[in-house]
């Protein structure tokens, strides 16, 4: 069965640093891209960025280039979102979610909230 | 590029809704749209994959569609049901490689 499963609730001061994690399990973690998606409380959905864990290739939404930094240990098959000065405008749920070549995202993880707060 | 959706649908139960999105640039028809519910507290599920494809769970009263001349995709329920209501994103991407979701639409079935 595959799962992504996220690490949790998070609180944290602006200015702070943070690493949320995604470990992946049941199939190959190498072979399939693994996307970060924000929700900040009460909206939409927002695609963050993407790494494909087998060669660490990445890409970002213009909105978060420099923002944010995904990166993954293949050898623990976890992928990573990293800051390293949160902003309260960073309080929001990540989900990471594995995707098809099609461009589907059939398996989320259950999300994790950032709550950055003075 | 950007993916717009309305709002907010409402419609009765048994009747049909459809939900569009409008791609701002680039054709519709290059990359696959894919529709995601989320009800609140859970995680976004996929009702359509690849423009029109249900994945095995999704019933076929949901279907999907694009249409090249308003340079858009739709979502269609029919037969709706209060279990249907929930938040509905559209999301595709572009040769770049990035991706979009639209800004949500709520279903409310009155």
């Amino acid at each position: 069965e595959v799962q992504l499963v996220q690490s949790g609730a998070e609180v944290k001061k602006p200015g702070e640093s943070l690493k949320i994690s995604c470990k992946g399990s049941g199939y190959n973690f190498d072979t399939y891209w693994i996307a970060w998606v924000r929700q900040m409380p009460g909206k939409g959905l927002e695609w963050v960025g993407i790494i494909y864990p087998g060669d660490s290739d990445t890409s970002y939404s213009p909105s978060f280039q420099g923002q944010v930094t995904i990166s993954a240990d293949k050898s623990i098959s976890t992928a990573y979102l990293q800051w390293s000065s949160l902003k309260a405008s960073d309080t929001a749920i990540y989900y990471c979610a594995r995707r098809y070549s099609s461009g589907d995202y059939p398996y989320w993880g259950q999300g994790t909230l950032v709550t950055v707060s003075s | 590029f950007m993916l717009t959706q309305p709002h907010s649908v409402s419609e009765s139960p048994g009747k049909t809704v459809t939900v569009s999105c409008t791609r701002s640039s680039g054709s519709i028809a290059s990359n696959f749209v894919q529709w995601f519910r989320q009800r609140p507290g859970s995680s976004p599920t996929t009702v359509i994959y690849e423009d029109n494809k249900r994945p095995s769970g999704v019933p076929d009263r949901f279907s999907g569609s694009i249409d090249s001349s308003s340079n858009s995709a739709s979502l269609t329920i029919s037969g709706l049901q209060t279990d249907d209501e929930a938040d509905y994103y559209c999301h595709s991407y572009d040769s770049s490689n990035h991706e979009v979701f639209g800004g949500g639409t709520r279903l409310t079935v009155l």
